[in-house]
C-alpha cells in the first residue's frame, strides 16, 4: 500500500515564525502536491512537484515556498506564518503519466496548523 | 466562474435511497474526472474515475459524464449510513507531468438510518 506521511497531525505556531511541514511518500512517486483545505473553499493547490528539484506554483502560492531535494520528500515552508494561514494542510503523491495508478492521488493524514 | 462547481449541499437522504451528487466544470479541455470521498477528520480517497462520455458503474456507485454539457455526476444506490461523508469532484486538464487536479468545494452527504 502507498503510504504518505506528514510530520505532524497538529501544529501551533506564532505569527512571524518560520514553519516547516514535511511530507514523505514510500512509493517512489514522481509527483507530489501540497494543498490546503478550508471550510467553504475546498482543496486548493499551493505547490506541486513532478521531479526532484522541480516545483510549480499552484493556485495560491503566496506566502509559501517548497523544497524537494529527494524524490520521497516534499517540504512546505511558511517563511513568516500569519493567522490567515491557519488551515488543514494535505500532502499527496501520484506516479507519472502512463502508470497504472497515475490517476490517483494518495493523500497523507493532514496537518492542522494553527497560527496564533 | 469557478473551475469546478458542486451542488452546495448538505445533502440528506434516507438509508436505501439514491444519492445524486453533481459537478460542473468550466474548461472544455478537461480530460479526466474523479470523485473522492472524505470522511470527517480524514483524508480524501479516490472512489471513482471516468474519462469518456456515458456511465461507469462500480458496485453501488455510478459516475456519469457528459462532456458536451460539462457535467459529471455520482450516483450512490442503496445509500448506507457509512456513505455519510463529503464528496469531492476533481477534474484534470491534460495528461502531462505538469497537469494537476482542480477540486470542487465538496458536497456533504448524510445518510439517515
Amino acid at each position: 500500500d502507498v503510504k504518505v506521511t506528514q510530520s505532524s497531525r497538529y501544529l501551533v505556531k506564532r505569527t512571524g515564525e518560520k514553519v516547516f511541514l514535511e511530507c514523505v511518500q514510500d512509493m517512489d512517486h514522481e509527483n507530489m502536491f501540497w494543498y490546503r483545505q478550508d471550510p467553504g473553499l475546498g482543496l486548493r493547490l499551493i505547490y506541486f512537484s513532478y521531479d526532484v528539484k522541480m516545483k510549480e506554483k499552484g493556485d495560491i502560492p503566496e506566502g509559501y515556498s517548497v523544497s524537494r531535494e529527494k524524490k520521497e520528500r516534499f517540504s512546505l515552508i511558511l517563511e513568516s506564518a500569519s493567522t490567515n494561514q491557519t488551515s488543514m494542510y494535505l500532502c499527496a503523491s501520484s506516479p507519472p503519466p502512463g502508470s497504472v495508478a497515475y490517476n490517483e492521488q494518495f493523500f497523507g493524514p493532514g496537518t492542522r496548523l494553527t497560527v496564533l | 466562474q469557478k473551475e469546478v462547481e458542486q451542488n452546495s449541499g448538505p445533502l440528506s437522504v434516507p438509508e436505501g435511497a439514491i444519492a445524486s451528487l453533481n459537478c460542473t466544470y468550466s474548461d472544455r479541455g478537461s480530460q479526466s474526472f474523479f470523485w473522492y470521498r472524505q470522511y470527517s477528520g480524514k483524508s480524501p480517497e479516490l472512489i471513482m474515475s471516468i474519462y469518456s462520455n456515458g456511465d461507469k458503474e462500480d458496485g453501488r456507485f455510478t459516475a456519469q459524464l457528459n462532456k458536451a454539457s460539462q457535467y459529471v455526476s455520482l450516483l450512490i444506490r442503496d445509500s448506507q449510513p457509512s456513505d455519510s461523508a463529503t464528496y469531492l469532484c476533481a477534474v484534470r486538464v491534460g495528461e502531462t507531468s505538469g497537469s494537476r487536479l482542480t477540486f470542487g468545494e465538496g458536497t456533504q452527504l448524510t445518510v439517515n438510518p
